[in-house]
């Protein structure tokens, strides 16, 4: 069956940090990739995501590349911000399951510190 | 363009009690899930809908769940009766049918049962 295994939290970072949280997956088809962020109170929203190998996802300074060999999804930031605190999760859809169901890792909590 | 709207956004009552949910998607999307979170099991998929027909139910706790979707743009999700283990927050989210289409969620409703 299909997983994503995440790096586990918490993560704290001082402003400014480069952050990383790894992501891999199995999955028995031809996954679409997603990076999901949940802000405290809020529902999970989506941050970016890629659909092939060797796509590269970015929304607000965050990247993450779709790496096939190494079943891989990291997100990436180069300079973390406070308001970058909450909780990431990456997930992935695979078209040989029911369409449109997702799985989802457990999420990674950050703290970025002033 | 108004995202997944979720009713009531909090609910307390007392074990025993009915607890109705509710859900309206995004107009045009066809797939609607339910989730819940908490802090000791994460986020859970309970059931999802494509085309307003039940596809898999398999993540539903017990009988006293159950979830329906007469039309579109409504779904509901009800326990009946209602225990303490059952507070969580509990997230709607839908989607265009495909697996390179993101979901999109509400902002929960918070569960709390006395």
């Amino acid at each position: 069956g299909n997983s994503v295994t995440q790096m586990e939290g918490p993560v704290t970072l001082s402003e400014e940090a480069f952050l990383t949280i790894n992501c891999t997956y199995t999955a028995t088809g031809y996954p679409s990739l997603f990076w999901y962020v949940q802000y405290p109170g809020e529902g999970l929203q989506l941050l970016l995501k890629a659909t092939k190998a060797d796509d590269k996802g970015s929304n607000k300074g965050f990247e993450a590349t779709y790496r096939k060999e190494t079943t891989s999804f990291h997100l990436e930031k180069g300079s973390v911000q406070v308001s970058d605190s909450a909780v990431y999760f990456c997930a992935l859809s695979d078209r040989n399951t029911n369409a449109g169901k997702s799985t989802f890792g457990d999420g990674t909590t950050l703290t970025v510190k002033p | 363009d108004a995202g997944v709207i979720q009713s009531p956004r909090h609910e307390v009552t007392e074990m025993g009690q009915e607890v109705t949910l509710r859900c309206k998607p995004i107009s045009g999307h066809n797939s609607l899930f339910w989730y819940r979170q908490t802090m000791m099991r994460g986020l859970e998929l309970l059931i999802y809908f494509n085309n307003n027909v039940p596809i898999d139910d398999s993540g539903m706790p017990e009988d006293r769940f159950s979830a329906k979707m007469p039309n579109a743009s409504f779904s509901t999700l009800k326990i009946q009766p209602s225990e303490p283990r059952d507070s969580a927050v509990y997230f709607c989210a839908s989607s265009y049918r495909g697996n390179n289409q993101p979901q999109h969620f509400g902002d929960g409703t918070r569960l709390s049962i006395l």
